[in-house]
Parts: C-alpha cells; structure tokens; sequence
C-alpha cells in the first residue's frame, strides 16, 4: 500500500541553524513526485519543494532543499538557516499513486525554531 | 490574483443537517480534490475530479458527495453530517492532477454538534 511515513512528530532547532526534517515513502510505482509543504499557525497550506522521482538532481528552493534518497525511499526536506518564521507544521506528500490521481500525505512533522 | 478560494470558513451545524462547502479557482486547472486534516493524523483525500464529471474516491469517501459540473468549481456535500466529520477541510487545484503542485485554499474549519 502507499504510505507516507514522518517519524518526528515535533522538533526543535536553534535559530539559524540547519534542521532535516524525515520523511520515508512507500510505491511500487516507478514515477512518482515528492512534495513538501509547510502550514504555520494560520492555517494556510504553502507549498514548498518538489522532487520527481526520475530527477537526479536534489531539488532546491532557497532555503529548502530535498533530500532525495530513491534506493532507501526517503525524501528528507532541509532548511538552512533556521528562522523564527519557519516554525510550522510540515507535511511530506506522494502522487500518484498506482494508476489513480491519488495524493497522499504524512502526518506532519511540527518544527519550533528557537530564539 | 490566482486563487483557491472556500466557503464558509468556519461553520457549526447539527448532526443531520445538510451542508456543503464551496470552493472555486480561477486557475483554469483541470484536476480539484478536497481534504481533511485531523489531529496526528495529516491530511487525507476525501474525493478527487480530473475533470468536469470526471470524480473519483479518495481515501476516506465515505459520508461525502461532490460534483463537478463546472470546471472552476468542486463543492464538498455533507449530506448528513456527523460529529466524526468535525474537521479542518480544504479544497486544492493543480492543473492536470499529474505529480504537480497543488494550489490550496484557505481551508474549511467544520464543527458538528
């Protein structure tokens, strides 16, 4: 079955340090895309990196980058340089899935960026 | 401006009481889906739609209804709401559906007493 898998469901990190934030997939399919996005205390879903299974370079976006470890399934967002503004939620997410237009997501991982 | 937009955004009903929560995006995308968002439990996709008329499940279908009868616009039907479907939902848009960023709107906030 497809499967999203975020292991650390809170985390801390200092200002201005780096943070990787796990994120583990599960598919048989050989293409697929790879999404992360971030939702702070507001609510809204922003989006921030992607990865397409078939890439192989690791994304980048600014601060973000993707991790991309296709053998082990794994598809880790960094952020350098940790600010105050990057405490969220952050979700990883997979489509498709299997033939169908399916998105699947994790179940989040909560960053809290310290002063 | 390019968005993704929802109404209401916040909503108290009663168990049985028939609602439905819009959302339209002005993005001319093909490919419009709903969610939910629990507590440890991320998001999950209720329903998807490829096209005008063209719906399929998500993960959790169950106790929803949509239509796409227009492109812009995918409303979410709870016919008989329950207080399980107490939730944060949100309707997101991307231009075919295939490994793309998905544009999100601000998000439904349900509570069914």
């Amino acid at each position: 079955a497809q499967k999203i898998t975020q292991t650390q469901p809170g985390m801390f990190v200092q200002e201005k340090e780096a943070v990787t934030l796990d994120c583990t997939y599960d598919t048989s399919d050989q293409s697929y895309g790879l999404f992360w996005y971030k939702q702070p205390s507001s609510g809204e879903m922003i989006f921030l990196i992607y990865q397409g299974s078939y890439d192989e370079q690791n994304a980048t976006e600014g601060r973000y980058s993707l991790n991309f470890q296709k053998a082990r399934k794994s598809a880790n967002l960094v952020i350098s340089a940790s600010q105050l503004g990057d405490s969220a939620m952050y979700f990883c997410a997979m489509s498709p899935t299997s033939g169908t237009y399916k998105y699947i997501f994790g179940t989040g991982t909560r960053l809290k960026v310290l002063a | 401006e390019a968005q993704v937009t929802q109404n209401p955004r916040y909503l108290i009903t009663v168990t049985g009481k028939k609602l439905t929560v819009t959302c339209s995006q002005n993005m001319n995308h093909e490919y419009m889906s709903w969610y939910r968002q629990d507590p440890g439990l991320g998001l999950r996709q209720i329903y998807y739609s490829m096209n005008v008329e063209v719906t399929d499940k998500g993960d959790v279908p169950e106790g929803y209804k949509v239509s796409r009868k227009e492109k812009r616009n995918f409303p979410l039907i709870l016919e008989s709401p329950s207080p399980n479907q107490t939730s944060l939902y949100f309707c997101a848009s991307s231009l075919s559906g295939d490994q793309e960023t998905q544009y999100f709107g601000p998000g439904t906030r349900l509570l069914v007493l």
